[in-house]
């Protein structure tokens, strides 16, 4: 079966410019989430979905960030305008949330991961 | 400090040891889970416990969680070189109102070097 897919793996690109990354989850899972990972702040949870629905976006750090998913099988990350403190490697994940409960106790499945550097 | 920290940040074994690696956190969970990360991959899932539990194995791996204590340890015994990664814990803890999400707080790792 095929993993979560995310493209680019990697980005160059100078600060000011857009960038878009983009992931595809695991075929029949319900929940996506997006994280950033510096080595100095570790993995850090920037938003996540469940059923193509923000439920959470407290991660992120600026308005210049943006996320969305127009459907289960798409999502993306957007900066505009890039900084040169966005250069991380930029992760999605995905899970199966079972609904109506308490406890989901279900793994995430990473990419992995688009290495951005702003230059 | 931050929910979900690993103890050590780095440890560098020989090939046959076991590797010990604790986790500790601050908050009331329903699992924690643990994760490999190779070098420029995306984390890999190994293993879940849930808060009711307090030890389980998958193949060489074993995981202990203390909820008195909020720590967790995992234990590779036996280990190859391919263990070599970072290895991170990270905790659910649910939503208020009962929903979880599966959201999870990851803390910052430890590197595990095991020389061949």
């Amino acid at each position: 079966d095929a993993g979560v897919i995310q493209s680019p793996r990697h980005e160059v690109t100078e600060m000011g410019q857009e960038v878009t990354l983009r992931c595809k989850p695991i075929s029949g899972h319900n929940s996506l989430f997006w994280y950033r990972q510096t080595m100095m702040r570790g993995l850090e949870l920037l938003i996540y979905f469940n059923n193509n629905v923000p439920i959470d976006d407290s991660g992120m750090p600026e308005d210049r960030f943006s996320a969305k998913m127009p459907n289960a099988s798409f999502s993306t990350l957007k900066i505009q305008p890039s900084e040169p403190r966005d250069s991380a490697v930029y992760f999605c994940a995905s899970s199966f949330l079972w609904t109506g409960g308490a406890g989901n106790n279900q793994p995430q499945h990473f990419g992995d991961g688009t290495r951005l550097s702003i230059l | 400090s931050q929910q979900g920290e690993e103890d050590p940040q780095a440890l560098s074994i020989q090939e046959g040891e076991n590797a010990t690696m604790n986790c500790s956190y601050k908050t009331s969970i329903n699992n924690l889970q643990w994760y490999r990360q190779n070098s420029g991959r995306g984390l890999v899932h190994l293993i879940l416990i849930r808060s009711n539990e307090r030890e389980k194995h998958s193949g060489r791996l074993r995981v202990t969680l203390d909820t008195s204590k909020k720590s967790s340890s995992l234990l590779i015994t036996a280990s190859r070189a391919a263990d070599t990664a970072s290895y991170f814990c990270a905790t659910d803890s649910g939503n208020a109102g009962g929903t979880s999400y599966g959201k999870l707080t990851f803390g910052q790792g430890t590197i595990l070097t095991v020389h061949p």
